[in-house]
Formats: structure tokens, sequence, C-alpha cells
């Protein structure tokens, strides 16, 4: 089955750049999806097909997909980004997530 | 407004049953593939089931096969989980998202989850 695979835990200090990345084997050639999810609340998509952001997400989130690794990128972090963030894609008509990254703004 | 609402969750005994379900508002139901992802608690999200508008195609993730059952009513803009023989590691909250149109896409919609406990 096919795996992805997240960082346990990224930190980047306050208004620094953090990138998360998500690795799969030819994850180039499939479309990541990226989730937040901040305690208590339901995941929400911040970046959709690779590097498209869904109304309402800051500019600050940007994605790119590469070869075997995909990356999302949040430019000048915020205290509120601070969350988890999954990467997901599709594979064999199944859905499958990456272990989750959480980010710390410091 | 999109709207998804989950129900039906609660505390049943391992080899029990429990029925979920997932009002939709604020959009075309029947136009969108639905699944339902599921979240142990301190752990990643994972994926359980999806359906096609029509009901005619129905995937599921290898654990909960011939256990879960997905189904829909486009009439009552409900989505269904019905889960049988169910065991402690099925311990969850369980999310209800909107999918694709033309097919399996990205989630672009949560509801917030019932929480299904598995224990004696």
């Amino acid at each position: 089955s096919y795996e992805l695979t997240q960082p346990l835990s990224v930190s980047v200090a306050l208004g620094q750049t953090a990138r998360i990345t998500c690795g799969g084997n030819n994850i180039g050639s499939k479309n990541v999806h990226w989730y937040q999810q901040k305690p208590g609340q339901a995941p929400v998509l911040v970046i959709y097909r690779d590097s498209n952001r869904p109304s309402g997400i800051p500019e600050r989130f940007s994605g790119s997909n590469s070869g075997n690794t995909a990356t999302l990128t949040i430019s000048r972090a915020q205290a509120g980004d601070e969350a988890d963030y999954y990467c997901q894609v599709w594979d064999s008509s199944t859905a499958v997530f990456g272990g989750g990254t959480k980010l710390t703004v410091l | 407004e999109v709207q998804l609402v989950e129900s039906g969750g609660g505390l049943v005994q391992p080899g029990g049953s429990l029925r979920l379900s997932c009002a939709a508002s604020g959009f075309t139901f029947s136009s969108y593939w639905m699944s339902w992802v599921r979240q142990a608690p301190g752990k990643g999200l994972e994926w359980v089931a999806n359906i096609k508008q029509d009901g005619s195609e129905k995937y599921y993730v290898d654990s909960v096969k011939g256990r879960f059952t997905i189904s829909r009513d486009n009439a009552k803009n409900s989505l269904y989980l019905q889960m049988n023989s169910l065991r402690a590691e099925d311990t969850a909250v369980y999310y209800c998202a909107r999918d694709g149109m033309a097919g399996p896409d990205d989630f672009d919609y949560w509801g917030q989850g019932t929480l299904v406990t598995v224990s004696s």
C-alpha cells in the first residue's frame, strides 16, 4: 500500500518561513492536498492539487510537488499557524494521509 | 453555507453495531462524492470509506472491509456509515467530508465529527 512520510514536528520562529515535507514514491505524479487541524477542531483544507489555495486561505500558504517530495510552505509564520498539518493523496481508489506534522511557532 | 453535521456516535461494546449519519446542507449533495474519515484519540487522520454520487461505487480501507457499509440518501441529503462487529481499534472521532465532483479529490468541507467509543 502507498505510504506518505511526514516529519513528526517542525519549528519555526515567528515571522519566518516553515516548510513541511511529505514524502512518497513518485508523489510528483499525484495530486497532493494539505490540511490544517487545530486542537479540538475538524481539519481545514489549506492547499489542494499541489499548489492551489481555497478561498479564505492566506497567500502565505503555498505548495509544491515534484519527484518524491511534496512541500507545504508557510511564509511569515504567525502564532495562529500552530497546528497539525496532514498531506493526502489518492492511490488505487483509496485516500492516504501522511502521519501528520506538528508545527510549533516559537 | 456548506454544512455537514454528524450524529449517531456513542459508547458501544466490542462486537456491537452503530449507525452514523451526516446531514448535508448548503450545496447540491447529489453532485459530490462523499467520504468518512476517522481520527483515533491522539492519532492522525485515517480515511474510512467513500461513495459515488449515485451510490454505484463504494470503496473502503482494508481494516473495515466486510464490517462497515457506507450509503447515502440523496433525497434526504444524508450520508451514512453502518458499523458492525466493532472493535476497540475503531474508537475514534468520525468525520463526514465532502469529496470531489468529477471523482475522488480533496476534502474541501468537513463536519465537526462524532465520537465513537468501543469499550466494555
